[in-house]
């Protein structure tokens, strides 16, 4: 298994542009997180999915962001319009649920808004 | 509220110097704590939580639950620990993690 596949791997847009990150999680695994590091934050979980439904997303840093799981296989966090502000590594995590479960992350995709 | 802190953001030692990363937390009721270590063009990953009470490549915790504390540490230091360490928190029945800033660890030879 691969793991947890991320794309792109590096995002380099202009403010106001729309950008879509992509997320694959390992097969079987029913829940999904989306986490943003900072260097002044460290990381923070933007959302969470269990069985493709969200159940958290109390860390959606404003109506700008959204996420969707259309299904068991992909996630994709949106940015629309995009800002400076939003430069991060964004992760993309999964388990099999559960609250004792690890999570596994993504190589995680380096997002530059200029 | 749930919130993990790491005072630290950079810690530099020699090798075979011991090593302390703090971690403290707060939560109101019990929680389950973890060591995440992110090395150098890898990704994050577990290295261990405090249920399972063991050793990983060196490394202990110990959960204080007086102190409120997590601290990460190792008696000796090599070259190859060198890398990004976020303790983090999960409250009972929750699933959701909530992580410190973070501390980078430099060990040189």
């Amino acid at each position: 298994d691969a793991g947890v596949i991320q794309s792109p791997r590096h995002e380099v847009t202009e403010m106001g542009q729309e950008v879509t990150l992509r997320c694959k999680p390992i097969s079987g695994h029913n829940s999904l997180f989306w986490y943003r590091q900072t260097m002044m934050r460290g990381l923070e979980l933007l959302i969470y999915f269990n069985n493709n439904v969200p159940i958290d997303d109390s860390g959606m840093p404003e109506d700008r962001f959204s996420a969707k799981m259309p299904n068991a296989s992909f996630s994709t966090l949106k940015i629309q319009p995009s800002e400076p502000r939003d430069s991060a590594v964004y992760f993309c995590a999964s388990n099999e649920g559960g609250s004792y479960n690890e999570q596994f992350f993504g190589p995680g995709t380096r997002l530059t808004v200029l | 509220a749930q919130r993990v802190t790491q005072p630290e953001k950079l810690l530099s030692v020699f090798k075979g110097a011991p090593v302390e990363l703090k971690c403290n937390y707060s939560y109101s009721g019990s929680p389950e704590l973890f060591w995440y270590v992110q090395y150098s063009r890898q990704r994050l990953q577990l290295l261990l939580r405090h249920i399972s009470r063991e050793s990983i490549k060196g490394f202990t915790a110990d959960l204080n639950k007086g102190e409120t504390s997590f601290h990460l540490k190792k008696p000796f230091a090599q070259e190859e620990d060198s890398a990004m360490y976020y303790c983090a928190l999960r409250g009972a029945g929750f699933q959701k993690l909530v992580f410190g800033t973070g501390t980078r660890l430099l060990v040189s030879p």
